[in-house]
């Protein structure tokens, strides 16, 4: 079974830059779900993919957008970055039934230092 | 809104005494919760999902709904449970782009069991 995998692990831009994350989810899973974690802070919920679908974002704006595509990877695009966008974005992949969602799985993470 | 907190940023024991990692949450619905560790310049691993009822690595949870609170207690520690620990509540929402459910994170324990 192949776990959640995520590219690059690290990455520095700068203020204004845009910005594209990549995750493949973990074999059997239909569902990505992105999260920020600032240093010190829990992750935090960006957003979830299912079909392909935006299916649910947290408090987060438009210019973090993202895609799913049929074999269920999944990219994370932030445009005008900001320095408070400096974090680790972690991917996380799961089973959704479409009644009920069994647990999420994390990759590794990208770091990302907007200077 | 749902709400989890750890009240604990660090935590430190000897090896062999017991740990609990506290864990509060807030949430007007039927929780979901769950403990994940991070190892050191590991990812995010689910620890423990209290629907399952399960013991892992030594560790249990019991959600108590009437405390609102999710513990994670061992009886002896080991110099390899030191690590970041999150608490972590399932929190489901249908809205305009289907149902979805997002993790909402504690900002974590860290704890150090010392020789």
């Amino acid at each position: 079974e192949t776990g959640v995998t995520q590219s690059p692990t690290h990455l520095i831009k700068t203020r204004g830059q845009q910005v594209t994350l990549r995750c493949s989810s973990q074999s059997g899973h239909n569902t990505v779900s992105w999260y920020q974690q600032a240093l010190g802070q829990g992750p935090q919920f960006i957003f979830q993919y299912y079909r392909e679908e935006e299916n649910g974002r947290g408090n987060f704006p438009p210019r973090f957008s993202g895609l799913q595509f049929p074999n269920y990877s999944s990219e994370l695009n932030v445009n005008a970055l900001e320095l408070d966008d400096s974090a680790l974005y972690l991917c996380a992949s799961s089973f959704f039934s479409g009644a009920e969602l069994r647990a999420q799985y994390f990759g590794p993470g990208t770091r990302l230092l907007v200077l | 809104a749902q709400r989890v907190t750890q009240p604990e940023k660090l935590l430190s024991v000897f090896k062999g005494a017991p740990v609990e990692l506290k864990c509060n949450y807030s949430y007007s619905g039927s929780p979901e919760l769950f403990w994940y560790v991070q190892y050191s310049r590991q990812r995010l691993q689910l620890l423990l999902r209290h629907i399952s009822r399960e013991s892992i690595k030594g560790f249990t949870a019991d959600l108590n709904k009437g405390e609102t609170s999710f513990h994670l207690k061992k009886p002896f520690a080991q110099e390899e449970d030191s690590a970041m620990y999150y608490c972590a509540l399932s929190h489901h929402s249908l809205n305009s782009g289907g149902s979805n459910y997002k993790l909402t994170f504690g900002k974590g324990t860290l704890l150090t069991v010392n020789p």
